[in-house]
């Protein structure tokens, strides 16, 4: 079935650092891949998201490519926040799957210090 | 827009009683609900599928006489914890799809901390 496998963490940088989460998938056909963000005590947002090879998304300074060839979409960002501090989460949708059926990686825990 | 509310966004609750989570979604109409549940410093897992007039799809594990869930309205689903149990102390998590051809987003609510004791 379908599996997301995301970099392990916590991952600490400091204010202005480079980020990148690694997250590759395995799925059938073409699924969607998205990024979400949460943080503390709430629920999951949207950060971005891909639907087809070689599409980037990208929001608030993040990026993010869906590369077909290495089943892979790392989240980066140039220049992190301490506000950018959360939890980020590599999900897919399959093909011709409700978004609500999505497989997410476990999470990966961001904090920035000052 | 799209955005979903959850109430209460936390409640505790002693052993044995049941306990009412719901889930609005505020500015659009969404066909299909999701229920997931959050451990401490872990991933979603998938609880059920809430479709809007018909009985719900339980994940495989997941009790559906413990977790009961109604879809009474397009803005509106409910979540049940039955007899509830220290086990069940955890985070809940809705989201809804909007209803129509774009189905490949997802609007999650606040989430609601449930604590049994």
């Amino acid at each position: 079935g379908d599996s997301v496998t995301q970099m392990e963490g916590p991952v600490t940088l400091s204010e202005e650092a480079c980020l990148t989460i690694n997250c590759t998938y395995t799925a059938t056909g073409y699924p969607s891949l998205f990024w979400y963000v949460q943080y503390p005590g709430e629920g999951l947002q949207l950060l971005l998201k891909a639907t087809k090879a070689d599409d980037k998304g990208s929001n608030k300074g993040f990026e993010a490519t869906y590369r077909k060839e290495t089943t892979s979409f790392h989240l980066e960002k140039g220049s992190v926040q301490v506000s950018d501090s959360a939890v980020y989460f590599c999900a897919l949708s399959g093909v011709n799957t409700n978004a609500g059926k999505s497989t997410f990686g476990d999470g990966t825990t961001l904090t920035v210090k000052p | 827009g799209a955005v979903v509310s959850q109430h209460p966004s936390w409640v505790i609750c002693k052993s044995g009683t049941s306990v009412k989570i719901e889930c609005r979604s505020l500015d659009f109409q969404a066909t299909t609900m999701f229920w997931y549940r959050q451990f401490p410093k872990q991933s979603l897992m998938l609880m059920a599928t809430s479709n809007e007039g018909s009985k719900a799809t339980y994940e495989q594990g997941v009790e559906k006489d413990k977790f009961l869930i109604n879809h009474a309205s397009l803005t509106l689903s409910t979540l049940t914890v039955t007899s509830a149990h220290p086990e069940d102390s955890s985070f809940y998590i809705c989201s809804a799809t909007p209803s129509g051809p774009n189905q490949d987003e997802q609007y999650f609510g606040p989430g609601t901390r449930l604590t049994v004791t």
